[in-house]
Order: structure tokens, then C-alpha cells, then sequence
């Protein structure tokens, strides 16, 4: 069964600053997506970011991108110009080519200093 | 659109007793799932559906029943509630179930508190 790992239960950036949220993985696939989502305080789990695992080129969205290394199976979120709405629970998420099931990690809740 | 939709947003029930989560969606996903969030523990697939009439167990399906009459409702019902299953319940839904990455859109969440 596959695993996801998320080793820092909570991080802390100044605003407008860098910072990155580590995610790591176990499978034995070689195809397959991970996810990025945010919760904040409301509850709504949204969708920041995906890649897909065929694709060597990191994805992007905006002040998000992501650093995937497969041979390591790591996938950290890159998180810049940090704002204040940025603060939330930070999840990392896989899913098989072949799966219709999502596996979480524990997360990590960001906090923003103004 | 609504998007996903879930009810209640809190609910408090006593050791035993039987109670349904109802889930909609307006997109027309053909895929619906039921997780749960428990502290330090992300999300847990509790039952899934890829379409109407077809379910199938996830990660955590004891205590849990499905049932997919439409292509809107998914709704999950606990049959006889235990503390164990205190947790906030999210469903979600997506196009074409989770083929090529497709997004999965989450409810807002239903608070259960057993007892």
C-alpha cells in the first residue's frame, strides 16, 4: 500500500517570504499524480497544485510550485511571497494511474507572521 | 453551480444510534467519495462510487454503509454509531472518476460527535 509522509507537523514564514513544505512517498508504480491541497480554518480542502509523475518538468501555479525528485520520491511545496492567506493545513496527496484512491499525508499547518 | 453540498454541518449522537450524511453534487461527477479527517491523520477513503448503482470500500469501511441511487446523492449512513467514529467527514467528487490527475471537489464538511 502506498504511503505519504509529511515529517513537519507545523512551519512558520515571515510574510512575503520563502517557504517550503516537505512530502515524501512510498510506491512501487512508476505512474502516477500527487497533490497539494490546503485547508484552512474553514474547513474547504482546496486545490493548489498537482503533478504528474511522467512529467520531469516541476508543476507551477502562480507563488506555488513544487520540487518533485522520483527517483527520491519527494515532492515539497515551494511556497512564495508568502501572504497572510496563505495560513492553513497543507496536504500532500497520491494517487495510482491505475487507483481510484486518494492517500493522504498528516499535514502540516503553516502559520504566517505579519 | 453549488458544487458539493453536505448536511449537517454538525451533528451529536449517542453510542448506537443511526444516523445518514447526505452528500449532492450539481456537476454531474460520476465519481463521489466519503473520507474522514481525524487529527494527525489526513484524509481516510471510507467508500467511493464511480457511478450510479456501483460502490466499493476504501480505507476504512467498517461501520460505514453506501448507496448510489442517483448520480447527484451519495449519501453515507452509520448504523450504529460508536465513539470511534467521532471525525469530520468530507465527500467529494470528480469528473470521470480520478483518471489523468482529474480534481477531485470537496464539501464543506460534516462535524460528528459520538457519545
Amino acid at each position: 500500500a502506498q504511503t505519504v509522509t509529511q515529517s513537519q507537523p507545523e512551519m512558520s514564514v515571515q510574510e512575503a517570504e520563502t517557504v517550503t513544505l516537505s512530502c515524501t512517498y512510498d510506491t512501487s508504480e512508476s505512474d502516477y499524480y500527487l497533490f497539494w491541497y490546503k485547508q484552512p480554518p474553514s474547513r474547504q480542502m482546496i486545490l493548489v497544485i498537482r503533478q504528474e509523475a511522467y512529467k520531469q518538468q516541476n508543476a507551477t501555479e502562480n507563488r506555488f510550485s513544487v520540487n518533485f525528485q522520483k527517483a527520491a520520491k519527494s515532492f515539497s511545496l515551494k511556497i512564495s511571497d508568502s501572504q497572510l492567506g496563505d495560513a492553513a493545513m497543507y496536504f500532500c496527496a497520491y494517487r495510482g494511474n491505475a487507483g481510484n484512491m486518494l492517500t493522504f499525508g498528516g499535514g502540516t499547518r503553516l502559520m504566517v507572521k505579519p | 453551480n453549488a458544487g458539493v453540498t453536505q448536511t449537517p454541518k454538525f451533528q451529536v449522537l449517542k453510542t448506537g444510534q443511526s444516523m445518514t450524511l447526505q452528500c449532492a453534487q450539481d456537476m454531474n461527477h460520476e465519481y463521489m467519495s466519503w473520507y474522514r479527517q481525524d487529527p494527525g491523520m489526513g484524509l481516510r477513503l471510507i467508500h467511493y462510487s464511480v457511478g450510479a448503482g456501483i460502490t466499493d470500500q476504501g480505507e476504512v469501511p467498517n461501520g460505514y454503509n453506501v448507496s448510489r441511487s442517483t448520480t447527484e446523492d451519495f449519501p453515507l449512513r452509520l448504523l450504529s454509531a460508536a465513539p470511534s467514529q467521532t471525525s469530520v467527514y468530507f465527500c467529494a467528487s470528480s469528473y470521470q472518476g480520478l483518471v489523468r490527475g482529474n480534481e477531485q471537489f470537496f464539501g464543506p464538511g460534516t462535524r460528528l460527535t459520538v457519545l
